[in-house]
């Protein structure tokens, strides 16, 4: 069946430096959508990507969806603490009727 | 609040009760879903309502029973369980399901924590 695949599993930086977490799908995706989870919290949307190719910014977010569209990265510039939290990346499933979801990178930022 | 209410919000449950879980949205969706999270697979499809329908059971095991009598409402029978059913059960809805591919976006409720003891 189609998988979702999520790498790191999880990453510790400093505030203020980089972050990357790449989503990697075994089929191609019609589209992916990224949901965020803070410690304790639920997974709360942050975004969907649909055409190949394609970069959307959310202030110091960077989402691409590959040319292929089977693989996706989420960067966020310049850490902060607030962005403490697992960050999944979801693709359909092979009925096309739920989201399945990567395993998630857990980011934690030091000040 | 996100528009999807879930309860109870904890749950301690022996193997051999019968309990429930709800979940209400007041968004105006039609598709439901239940996501298992636990540390093993995190975020674990198990179940799809769309227009009441069920679409989707992800191999789920028969001691959880689910039933969707509205779109607005959905509930997660839970019977003779085991301790490693002990999870974060989530619930979630969007507009609709298609299979045209294109997916909606879920609105997830704040979870039950449930233990098998």
């Amino acid at each position: 069946g189609q998988q979702v695949m999520q790498i790191p599993q999880y990453q510790h930086v400093q505030e203020g430096e980089d972050f990357t977490t790449y989503c990697n799908s075994s089929t191609t995706l019609s589209n992916i959508q990224w949901y965020k989870q803070r410690p304790g919290g639920h997974p709360v949307f942050l975004i969907q990507l649909v055409k190949s190719g394609e970069v959307k910014k959310q202030k110091r977010l960077t989402f691409q969806f590959g040319e292929a569209k089977k693989n996706s990265s989420l960067h966020i510039t310049a850490t902060q603490t607030t962005d403490v939290g697992t960050y999944f990346c979801a693709g359909l499933s092979n009925s096309g009727y739920a989201l399945n979801f990567g395993k998630g990178t857990s980011l934690l930022v030091t000040p | 609040e996100t528009g999807v209410t879930q309860t109870p919000r904890h749950l301690v449950m022996g193997m051999t009760n019968k309990k429930s879980l709800k979940c209400e949205q007041h968004l105006g969706h039609n598709a439901m879903y239940w996501y298992k999270q636990s540390a093993k697979k995190p975020l674990e499809l198990m179940f799809v309502y769309n227009f009441k329908e069920q679409t989707e059971n992800n191999s789920v095991p028969s001691r959880f029973s689910p039933e969707c009598p509205n779109s607005s409402h959905l509930f997660l029978h839970l019977h003779t369980l085991q301790p490693e059913d002990s999870a974060l059960y989530l619930c979630a809805s969007s507009q609709r399901v298609t299979g045209t591919g294109v997916s909606n976006v879920l609105t997830f409720g704040a979870g039950s924590r449930l233990t098998v003891l």
